[in-house]
């Protein structure tokens, strides 16, 4: 079945340290996108990526980094500059102008 | 700029009963997609339902119905015979051409708890 695989489904990370969580769809989507959740709230874009070697940032870019060198993949890191990484992270994929499909997500806690 | 409000932080509803959830929202552009999404506590988001701004008739798929309203701006989700299983977070969002590369914006959400 087609779909969107986010990994791990929890992760934790010291002060300090640069993580990166996993985004693998088989779709043969075009674009991607990586959106924040905190609790209670909606989710804000973070990244997206219309086409493999080209992305833009979104509304809360800093803090993270992102590659698209395959179309099947789109990880997200979280640098040590992102001050406040504790969240709810969800990945999506689209063939516009609808299509919007979701991963199921990636909680990431600093401890 | 594109903007999506959900009033309602928390609905209940009785089990069998219909339930609305409001949502409206604001874009200078006259083509856009409003989408509504369940989010259960697993955290994956379901597409429920798609409205586009020049369809004629409103939205239905199965229990599921969006009341567009065009002139107000608003898109509420109808859900009709509640289930136990509907009790989850809900969202609206909207993409118009003047969104960065086809994004969602999301409204803040609805958490709807049906009661037995």
């Amino acid at each position: 079945d087609g779909g969107i695989t986010q990994s791990p489904k929890y992760l934790f990370r010291k002060e300090g340290q640069n993580v990166t969580l996993s985004c693998e769809q088989n779709l043969n989507h075009d674009a991607m996108y990586w959106y924040r959740q905190d609790p209670g709230q909606g989710l804000r874009l973070i990244y997206y990526s219309q086409i493999v070697n080209d992305f833009q940032k979104g509304d809360i870019a800093e803090g993270y980094s992102v590659s698209r060198e395959k179309k099947e993949s789109f990880p997200l890191t979280v640098t040590s500059a992102q001050k406040n990484p504790t969240a709810f992270y969800l990945c999506a994929s689209s063939s516009l102008p609808y299509g919007y499909t979701f991963g199921s997500g990636t909680r990431l806690t600093v401890v | 700029a594109q903007k999506i409000t959900q009033t309602q932080p928390g609905m209940f509803v009785q089990e069998k009963e219909a339930v609305t959830l409001d949502c409206t929202y604001d874009t200078s552009d006259p083509s856009y997609g409003l989408f509504w999404y369940k989010q259960p506590s697993s955290g994956e988001m379901i597409f429920l339902i798609y409205q586009g701004s020049y369809d004629q008739q409103n939205a239905t798929e199965g229990r599921y119905s969006l009341n567009f309203q065009k002139a107000r701006k608003s898109a509420n989700l109808v859900i009709s015979a509640s289930q136990l299983g509907d009790s989850a977070m809900y969202f609206c969002a909207m993409r118009d051409r003047g969104n960065q590369g086809g994004k969602l914006i999301f409204g803040q959400g609805t958490e709807l708890s049906v009661k037995p």
